[in-house]
């Protein structure tokens, strides 16, 4: 079976850096994804990892760790339009399966 | 063309009704997915095909049936629903073999009175 954690809500600050992290339990592991969903819409692909270690996109970077099953995404210089959910999800035997979300508010 | 094509963008059908969502893609992709998101929930994933085959069903119930007629496209017949089944239904691709990144349509928004 697969198991997916991360934390349901998290606010910040306009300007500033915020990490979500993903914990996963899987029986088959092809990568880590992380999606955005703003409400209403359709999820869009923000990172892949496959390999342990950092992968840099611009104000986006994800974080991969294997042998801990535990990944995180990293926001800089967070605008108002990050508000959003961001969707921790595991690849295995040809399926995406998808954490819970993050819900995630930026302030003034 | 990075798109994923889904109509229509909004459904309102009875109990008794039959309809059908239609998804389409010309990415080349080889694998094509539905997912029903629920409000203020993950999506949920339904059916995968991979080169036009039905790869996994995720124990949906048979008021859903897939179809994939060909490889851009990708259908889901509804009949006899249930109010809970009012969701978001998103459809996706990617290459074959469904390690790569999924791409998702805008999904349809079904309401079931």
């Amino acid at each position: 079976g697969q198991n997916i954690d991360q934390p349901t809500e998290m606010t910040a600050t306009e300007g500033a850096i915020v990490q979500i992290n993903c914990t996963y339990q899987t029986s088959g592991f092809n990568g880590l994804f992380w999606y955005q969903q703003h409400a209403g819409e359709a999820p869009t692909f923000l990172s892949y990892n496959v390999l342990d270690g950092l992968e840099e996109k611009g104000r986006f970077s994800s974080f991969l760790s294997r042998s801990k099953g535990y990944s995180y995404l990293l926001l800089k210089e967070l605008q108002m339009k990050d508000s959003a959910s961001y969707l921790c999800a595991v690849s295995g035997y040809n399926k995406l399966i998808f954490g819970a979300g993050t819900r995630l508010a930026v302030h003034p | 063309d990075t798109e994923v094509t889904q109509t229509p963008k909004h459904l309102v059908m009875g109990m008794t009704n039959k309809k059908s969502l239609k998804c389409e893609q010309h990415m080349g992709h080889r694998a094509m997915y539905w997912y029903k998101q629920k409000a203020k929930k993950p999506p949920e994933l339904m059916f995968v095909y991979s080169y036009e085959k039905l790869s996994i069903n995720e124990s949906v119930p048979s008021r859903f049936s897939p179809e994939c007629p060909n490889s851009s496209l990708l259908n889901l017949h509804l009949h006899a629903l249930q109010p809970e089944d009012s969701a978001l239904y998103l459809c996706a691709s990617s290459h074959a073999g469904g390690t790569g990144e999924l791409f998702f349509g805008e999904g349809s928004r079904l309401t079931v009175l």
